[in-house]
């Protein structure tokens, strides 16, 4: 079946630093990925919607220049946490809905998250 | 994309059938009903999804009343490791439309 792999799993860093996050579909092209976040005990928030090749569309209180996202080809799938602070400590997940014939019936495929910590 | 509404928290014994509820009911005629889980620190896993029809798969089965206003997920022999958060949404799918999550119901399966 469809797998979208993310890294890391786990990252601490410093208030001020910028942190990437990797999703990658290993078995087939994802046109369209997403990226949620997830506070402790709430549920997953849409937070954009990226195309590859194209910008990025996202949701309504969400700071682009903030969390910059990069969909340059149909496997990998770039966020960019810039200038963190401890507010943007969160569990990030990604999604991947894609085409060919990697992808599963349902087309939406979930990466396992990245915790982010900032100190 | 339309509202789901779940109840939060339901409890199920080892073993017996875990029936979880789902009302959708402003489900647009083009929506289907996706039931994803989250396993906690975990990304959400697919289970099972319709649009009119009942389904079932080695997972779940999913019944869809007539009306498509309500749905439920059956996990016919839940096992503790289905202690989980079960997300109910209705979305375009396929090429269009996201997943938009809403509070979920916290199963707990208990020994």
């Amino acid at each position: 079946g469809a797998v979208v792999s993310q890294h890391p799993s786990r990252v601490i860093c410093k208030s001020g630093t910028s942190v990437k996050i990797e999703c990658r579909s290993l078995d087939f092209q994802a046109t369209t990925m997403f990226w949620y976040r997830q506070f402790p005990k709430q549920s997953l928030m849409l937070m954009a919607t990226s195309n590859e090749g194209s910008k990025a569309t996202y949701e309504q209180g969400v700071e682009k220049d903030k969390f910059l996202i990069n969909h340059a080809s149909l496997t990998l799938s770039t966020l960019t946490v810039t200038s963190a602070h401890p507010e943007d400590s969160s569990f990030y997940i990604c999604s991947a809905r894609g085409s060919g014939t990697g992808t599963t019936n349902y087309g939406y495929t979930f990466g396992s998250g990245t915790r982010l910590t900032v100190v | 994309d339309a509202k789901t509404t779940q109840p939060p928290s339901m409890d199920c014994a080892e073993g017996r059938a875990a029936n979880l509820p789902c009302n959708h009911s402003t489900i647009s005629g083009n929506e289907y009903v996706y039931w994803y889980r989250q396993i906690h620190s975990q990304g959400p896993q697919y289970i099972i999804h319709g649009l009119k029809n009942n389904e079932t798969n080695e997972m779940a089965s999913l019944i869809i009343t007539e009306d498509r206003k309500s749905s439920t997920l059956i996990l016919p022999h839940a096992t503790l490791r289905d202690t989980a958060v079960y997300y109910c949404i209705v979305s375009r799918g396929g090429s269009q439309g996201n997943l938009i999550f809403g509070k979920g119901t916290k199963l707990s399966v208990k020994p």
